[in-house]
């Protein structure tokens, strides 16, 4: 059975960084076509993809918020984290994990953690 | 980037009725990479439709997709009130970044 699950701070003051943590369980990161992708959701609006990392380390991120965002992987911990700098009210929205293989698209997600950008 | 418009953006029908979803791309969509998700308040989105028309699994078969390039439909055969959701399509092509659309409501008439 696949799983995964988002841990983090569920409060961050503007200007400060936000460390996500995805762990995820009955898959490998080493498996050739996986990759583990965040995207988040502010209250009320569409979903908005972030970044994604594949088994081979290539890692991909929104135009948008390029410069904000790092991505890495902990194969030997089954965990993706993301890290977003310079957090502003804006980024209040719940992020979550999925697990993505190639062709496939988001095929399983976590359950979602909500942040509240907030001073 | 590629840009995806669904429409409508809320589609009011009673359980039993046909519902059918667009979602459109501002260019061609490679490999039909698009899925259809289906979120319910409070939980996360959960994949129907992965390369425009093969149903994820578990997925029952009153949900079909199809399309090509740039023109996808998702359809709801025969609504039960479970499909009652938001529903997004999104583009993985070959090269992220990949892109969600903005959602259509399916509410009960």
């Amino acid at each position: 059975q696949i799983t995964l699950k988002e841990s983090g701070p569920t409060l961050v003051k503007p200007t400060q960084t936000l460390t996500l943590t995805c762990t995820f369980s009955g898959f490998s990161l080493t498996t050739s076509g996986m990759s583990v992708g965040w995207i988040r959701q502010p209250p009320g609006k569409a979903l908005e993809w972030l970044a994604l990392v594949y088994w081979d380390d290539d890692k991909r991120y929104r135009p948008s918020l390029r410069t904000r965002l790092t991505i890495t992987k902990d194969t030997s911990k089954n965990q993706v984290v993301l890290t977003m700098t310079n957090v502003d009210s804006v980024d209040t929205a719940t992020y979550y994990c999925a697990q993505g293989r190639l062709g496939f698209a988001f095929d399983i997600w976590g359950q979602g953690t909500m942040v509240t950008v907030s001073s | 980037e590629i840009v995806l418009t669904q429409s409508p953006g809320t589609l009011s029908l009673s359980p039993g009725e046909r519902a059918t979803l667009s979602c459109r791309a501002s260019q061609s969509v490679s490999s039909n990479y698009l899925a259809w998700y289906q979120q319910k308040p409070g939980q996360a989105p959960r994949l129907l439709i992965y390369g425009a028309s093969n149903r994820a699994t578990g997925i029952p078969d009153r949900f079909s997709g199809s399309g090509s390039g740039t023109d996808f439909t998702l359809t709801i055969s025969r609504l039960e009130p479970e499909d009652f959701a938001v529903y997004y399509c999104q583009q993985y092509g070959s090269s992220p970044p990949w892109t969600f659309g903005q959602g259509t409501r399916v509410e009960i008439k």
